[in-house]
């Protein structure tokens, strides 16, 4: 079975801050990773995918994830907030099967 | 130009009835795909179109179906509707022949469905 998991639905960051949003997954072949956002009243935009080139993926908005095959990870992580990165951000991940398994979201919050 | 487009945006169905919505993909795009959001499940994919073809099947009941135009626009039906049919429905396009593939997915804004 293939799943995709993020923890936390919900993560607060004060503006400046490290910005780390959690996810894991399970699949039992190589798997292409994406992470999505999703702004407020608008459709679900691309951050950045993993396509089993290089393992640190760098998006846009200054997000990156790295894939940890050892840990079944690929956390998206942003050096410092900004009030408009207040979102909700989606994991997801496509294996062989051409099956596409979306996380169930994390809501972020930016404190000024 | 313009971005993918869903109708309706907002719509209430009874228990029971059926339901189609319909989606128009950016111009030049032949990939569609589908997704169900609600707050307990997050996003499951439904199935994906590219040339009137369907690619590909999420893990959904036969009441959900759909299909693709040769314009390629595409509409989803929901036959027999439940409570927990209840969700926002997103369509998608992209310029590839598989939206697996990991380009750019351009997602509507969904069409709101409550059933009651």
């Amino acid at each position: 079975a293939q799943s995709v998991t993020q923890l936390g639905s919900h993560v607060s960051v004060s503006e400046g801050a490290l910005v780390l949003l959690r996810c894991n997954y399970s699949s039992s072949v190589p798997p292409y990773l994406f992470w999505y956002v999703q702004y407020p009243n608008q459709g679900l935009q691309l951050l950045l995918k993993y396509t089993s080139a290089a393992t640190l993926v760098k998006g846009i908005n200054g997000f990156e994830a790295e894939f940890k095959k050892s840990e079944t990870s690929f956390h998206l992580t942003k050096p410092s907030a900004h009030m408009s990165d207040a979102a909700e951000y989606f994991c997801a991940v496509l294996t062989g099967a051409n099956n596409l398994f979306f996380g169930t979201g994390t809501r972020l919050t930016v404190i000024p | 130009k313009a971005g993918v487009t869903q109708t309706p945006r907002y719509l209430i169905k009874t228990r029971g009835q059926q339901v189609t919505l319909s989606c128009s993909p950016i111009s030049g795009h032949r990939s569609v795909s589908w997704y169900q959001q609600t707050p307990g499940q997050g996003l499951q994919f439904l199935f994906e179109y590219f040339s009137e073809t369907q690619r590909n099947k999420g893990n959904f009941p036969g009441r959900f179906s759909g299909r693709q135009f040769s314009n390629s626009r595409s509409e989803m039906n929901v036959s027999t509707l439940e409570l927990g049919d209840s969700a926002l429905y997103l369509c998608a396009s992209s310029l590839g022949e598989n939206v697996f593939t990991g380009d750019t997915i351009y997602f509507g804004e969904g069409s709101w469905l409550t059933v009651v």
